[in-house]
């Protein structure tokens, strides 16, 4: 993988539980976002996080990074049937020129 | 404001033909990305243009792929000749500066069927 590993590769939750999907990541960055897939739709951008933050919030989006790990975690509260889909994270870094890195993603199933 | 639009949304077409992508940047993004996502594995990167030039093109998985962005608008992508592991969703993106700070905009993607 260009990236390195996300896990789960897929999670199946009730809805109002919470989902946490894990993103580890090789090179050194300037930030990591977390991306949102609906079923073969678009990319949709959830939240960027820099390398000298720790945490950010979002709504129900929680998202850690943790630099010297090269992890982030990204955390969903109360999940909804809604938010079934599949989450990316994607690593932007100076020697990158910009272009992003992505995860392989995790498929995400919010069952009513 | 308009965002990053793409043209088809799906295109099926046999082995051996051609197939011609269009992807719109938001007004004013000098900067265009092509990213794809192949058989539900992970999202890569193609090709980075600046305007009209390709700053970036160590993504193009081989010469049966030629990606153009005349006048530094909107950008076309041609699979010629077309092979089944082309098979996929074609993303487009575009930001204002190419500073790793910079957020990229998505486009729905083009979704492309080689039978």
């Amino acid at each position: 993988s260009q990236q390195g590993e996300e896990d789960p590769q897929a999670l199946s939750i009730q809805e109002g539980e919470n989902a946490t999907m894990n993103c580890s990541y090789k090179t050194s960055i300037n930030n990591l976002q977390w991306y949102r897939q609906n079923s073969g739709r678009g990319l949709v951008h959830l939240i960027l996080i820099r390398s000298n933050e720790r945490e950010k919030h979002s709504g129900r989006l929680r998202v850690t990074l943790d630099t010297s790990k090269k992890s982030s975690s990204l955390l969903i509260t109360a999940s909804r049937a809604a938010d079934t889909a599949s989450y990316f994270c994607a690593t932007a870094s100076y020697n990158q020129g910009g272009k992003l890195i992505f995860g392989q993603g995790t498929e995400l199933s919010v069952k009513p | 404001e308009a965002g990053v639009t793409q043209f088809p949304s799906h295109s099926v077409i046999e082995k051996g033909q051609t197939v011609t992508l269009r992807c719109d940047p938001i007004s004013g993004h000098d900067n265009l990305y092509w990213y794809r996502r192949v058989m539900g594995k992970e999202i890569k990167f193609l090709l980075h243009f600046v305007k009209e030039s390709k700053q970036d093109e160590s993504g193009m998985p081989n010469n049966r792929f030629l990606a153009e962005r005349t006048g530094g608008t909107y950008s076309t992508l041609k699979v010629q000749p077309a092979e089944l592991e082309d098979s996929g969703v074609y993303f487009c993106a575009s930001s204002q500066d190419a500073t790793s700070y910079n957020e990229q905009f998505f486009g729905p993607g083009t979704r492309l069927t080689v039978l």
